[in-house]
């Protein structure tokens, strides 16, 4: 089956400092991922769509320039937290959807977790 | 814009009983998707179940099958002979063909299984 890779799966970084996640897609293209943010406890919240070769699409209330996202090949879609927070710290989960039909389902990947001291 | 509720924030089942999530959601649209994902302490987001909104056979996989009632905009999710292994957070989630495959998720719903 199709799979994403997400990496890292855990994260600790400073207060200030930059920190950048990758989501893959290992076995098919991905024209367009996702980019969720989960607290604990709650639902999956979209962030942003990203696109392959354009600008991604955020979603209303999430800073765009905080919330670097990048999709520069078929297979790779990178979010970067810039000047992270504590306030930052949660579960980012991205997802990735084929070429296929439309009704084929995204494929997640394992979740980073990201601690902001 | 669609939403999605769920409205039990945990259910319990004993092991090989049957349990049954709700799940409702409200658009306006004739054309969409459901699905049903569960997500383990692991945190991988898992498929479970999906269906057509266009197919008026509800959809089955092994021990998990749904309840779809269009017209009251209801899906829920019956898992039978229930396994251990089953315990994790369910999600229901929407995604309209107009969206851009964007899924629209519910609150979730913590299922624990007892042995």
């Amino acid at each position: 089956g199709a799979v994403v890779s997400q990496h890292p799966s855990r994260v600790i970084c400073k207060s200030g400092t930059s920190v950048k996640i990758e989501c893959r897609s290992l076995d098919f293209q991905a024209t367009t991922m996702f980019w969720y943010r989960q607290f604990p406890k709650q639902s999956l919240m979209l962030m942003a769509t990203s696109n392959e070769g354009s600008k991604a699409t955020y979603e209303q209330g999430v800073e765009k320039d905080k919330f670097l996202i990048n999709h520069a090949s078929l297979t790779l879609s990178t979010l970067t937290v810039t000047s992270a927070h504590p306030e930052d710290s949660s579960f980012y989960i991205c997802s990735a959807k084929g070429t296929g039909r439309d009704n084929s389902p995204l494929h997640f990947g394992n979740g980073t977790r990201l601690t902001v001291t | 814009a669609q939403t999605v509720t769920q409205s039990q924030p945990e259910m319990s089942v004993q092991e090989a009983e049957t349990v049954t999530l709700s799940c409702t959601y409200d658009t306006s649209e004739s054309d969409y998707y459901l699905f049903w994902y569960k997500q383990p302490p692991s945190r991988q987001m898992i498929l479970v179940i999906r269906q057509e909104a266009y197919k008026q056979q509800n959809a089955t996989e092994n021990r998990f099958s749904v309840n779809f009632q269009k017209a009251a905009k209801s899906f829920s999710l019956k898992i039978s002979d229930s396994q251990l292994g089953d315990a994790a957070m369910y999600f229901c989630a929407y995604r309209s063909p107009y969206s851009g495959s964007r899924l629209t998720f519910g609150e979730g719903t913590q299922l624990t299984v007892n042995p």
